[in-house]
């Protein structure tokens, strides 16, 4: 059964500092989603990692997947209000009866002036 | 806007009752997820369905059952309903069988009284 962790599961910082949320899933699955959800809003899809190796960047967040390590970051440079939100990562898993995303317990953000 | 629309966006109902969750996918996605979010439970795959067909399951119980129909658009049926039925229900969509890129609705906040 596919399990994905995330920490911190609560961030708060302040304007302009980096940082860095940790995904890691239990069994092989190669590809990696990352999601933001606002407060009591839709989930709004931010990266979807493909491969090992995989860096995808958007404004002040990059994304990496590392297969063999089962693990994927979202780096967050010179941060800024507007990030605040709830980000979650998501592992496909595929067989056993059960094809569909396993989304980690979200890390909640905030970033303060 | 993801191009998936949910109905209704609030219920509350009574325990014991039995609702209907509608769902039209993006315009030309042929595969629907329904995924549940709570406070304790995080969020969990529950049923996809591609292109009329069931695909696979997840953590559904054998109280809620899905359809999609030629339109594609689904429903998530939840009866016998209980307390702890309590939860967002988000439908997602995407092109293709295996979860390439999920594009979510807003959710419909369930509430049971």
């Amino acid at each position: 059964e596919l399990k994905v962790e995330q920490n911190p599961l609560f961030l708060s910082m302040q304007e302009g500092k980096n940082y860095t949320i940790y995904c890691n899933y239990s069994t092989t699955s190669d590809r990696l989603y990352w999601y933001r959800q606002d407060p009591g809003k839709s989930l709004e899809s931010l990266f979807v990692l493909l491969s090992n190796g995989a860096v995808k960047q958007e404004g002040r967040l990059m994304a990496s997947l590392d297969t063999k390590a089962r693990l994927s970051t979202l780096h967050i440079t010179a941060a800024v209000h507007d990030l605040s939100a709830t980000y979650f990562c998501a592992a496909f898993s595929s067989g056993g009866g059960a094809d569909g995303l396993t989304f980690g317990k979200g890390t909640h953000l905030i970033i303060q002036p | 806007d993801s191009g998936v629309t949910q109905t209704p966006k609030h219920l509350i109902t009574a325990t014991g009752q039995r609702v209907t969750l509608r769902c039209s996918p993006r315009s030309g996605d042929l595969s629907v997820y329904w995924y549940q979010q709570s406070l304790d439970q995080g969020l969990q795959f529950l049923i996809q369905y591609y292109n009329g067909e069931e695909r696979a399951k997840g953590n559904i119980l054998e109280r809620f059952s899905a359809q999609q129909f030629p339109d594609l658009h689904s429903e998530l049926n939840l009866s016998s309903l209980e307390l702890g039925d309590s939860a967002l229900y988000f439908c997602a969509s995407s092109i293709g069988q295996q979860s390439s890129e999920a594009f979510f609705g807003q959710g419909t906040r369930l509430t049971v009284v």
